[in-house]
C-alpha cells in the first residue's frame, strides 16, 4: 500500500502564476478530500468527493480555486491567478467510505509558497 | 458548524513524565479521532473512539471519550522523544455517511530528553 501520493512536495511561484496540485488516492478509496493548513487557520477542509463527485465545496476560498477528480486515482486542485495569501500547506486525504466512522489517510502534503 | 477547542495549545514536557491533551467540541461528538502530525509529514492516524465512554490505547498513548462532556483526551504515558509533534482531534460532523471531518488547532509537544 503506497498511500497518498501528493506531487509536487514543495511549489514556489510568483503571484498572478497557476498552481496545480496532484493526488492519487489510495486504490479503493471511494472518498477523497483536499485540506489546507496555515499557522492562522489550522487544517481547513476545502472540497470533498465520494465517488469522484464533489460533494461539498463550501471551504473553498474563492473563484480562484477549482478541483477535480476525472477518476478514481486522480484528483487535482488548481489556483488560478495564485496570491501571496494562498501560501500554506495543502493536503490531500482519502478515505474508504468518506462518512461516519471512517478515518481519513493523508498525503505528506504540498507545500505552496506564493511571492 | 462544529468547532473543536484544544487544550494546551502547545506543551514542553521532561522525558519520562506524563501528559494529558483535551479536546472539546461545540456540538455532539458522533466519532472522535485522534492523529499525529511531524513537521513537514502528513497527518498519522493514532485512534478513533465511537461510543461514550470508550477507551483505547496503542503503545503508551490511551484516549478517552466523554460523550456527555462532548470532550476527548489524550493520554501519554512516560512520555520520550518519538512522541513529539503536533496531536491534532477530528471529529464527524453527522452520525450519516457524506460527511466531512473537522480538525481541532492541535497541540505541539516537544519532549526534552
Amino acid at each position: 500500500d503506497a498511500g497518498v501520493i501528493q506531487s509536487p512536495r514543495h511549489e514556489v511561484t510568483e503571484m498572478g502564476q497557476e498552481v496545480t496540485l496532484r493526488c492519487k488516492p489510495i486504490s479503493g478509496h471511494n472518498s477523497l478530500f483536499w485540506y489546507r493548513q496555515t499557522m492562522m487557520r489550522g487544517l481547513e477542509l476545502l472540497i470533498y468527493f465520494n465517488n469522484n463527485v464533489p460533494i461539498d465545496d463550501s471551504g473553498m476560498p474563492e473563484d480562484r480555486f477549482s478541483a477535480k477528480m476525472p477518476n478514481a486515482s486522480f484528483s487535482t486542485l488548481k489556483i488560478q491567478p495564485s496570491e501571496p495569501r494562498d501560501s500554506a500547506v495543502y493536503f490531500c486525504a482519502s478515505s474508504p467510505r468518506g462518512g461516519y466512522n471512517s478515518p481519513l489517510h493523508f498525503g505528506n502534503g504540498t507545500r505552496l509558497t506564493v511571492t | 458548524s462544529q468547532e473543536l477547542e484544544q487544550s494546551p495549545q502547545s506543551l514542553i514536557v521532561q522525558e519520562g513524565k506524563n501528559l494529558t491533551i483535551n479536546c472539546t467540541s461545540s456540538k455532539t461528538l458522533y466519532g472522535l479521532y485522534w492523529y499525529k502530525q511531524k513537521y513537514g509529514e502528513g497527518l498519522i492516524f493514532l485512534m478513533m473512539l465511537q461510543k461514550g465512554g470508550e477507551e483505547k490505547s496503542h503503545e503508551k498513548i490511551t484516549a478517552k471519550l466523554d460523550e456527555k462532556k462532548q470532550q476527548s483526551s489524550l493520554h501519554i504515558t512516560a512520555s520520550q522523544p518519538s512522541h513529539a509533534g503536533i496531536y491534532l482531534c477530528g471529529a464527524d460532523g453527522s452520525p450519516h455517511a457524506g460527511n466531512m471531518l473537522t480538525f481541532g488547532g492541535g497541540t505541539r509537544l516537544m519532549v526534552k530528553p
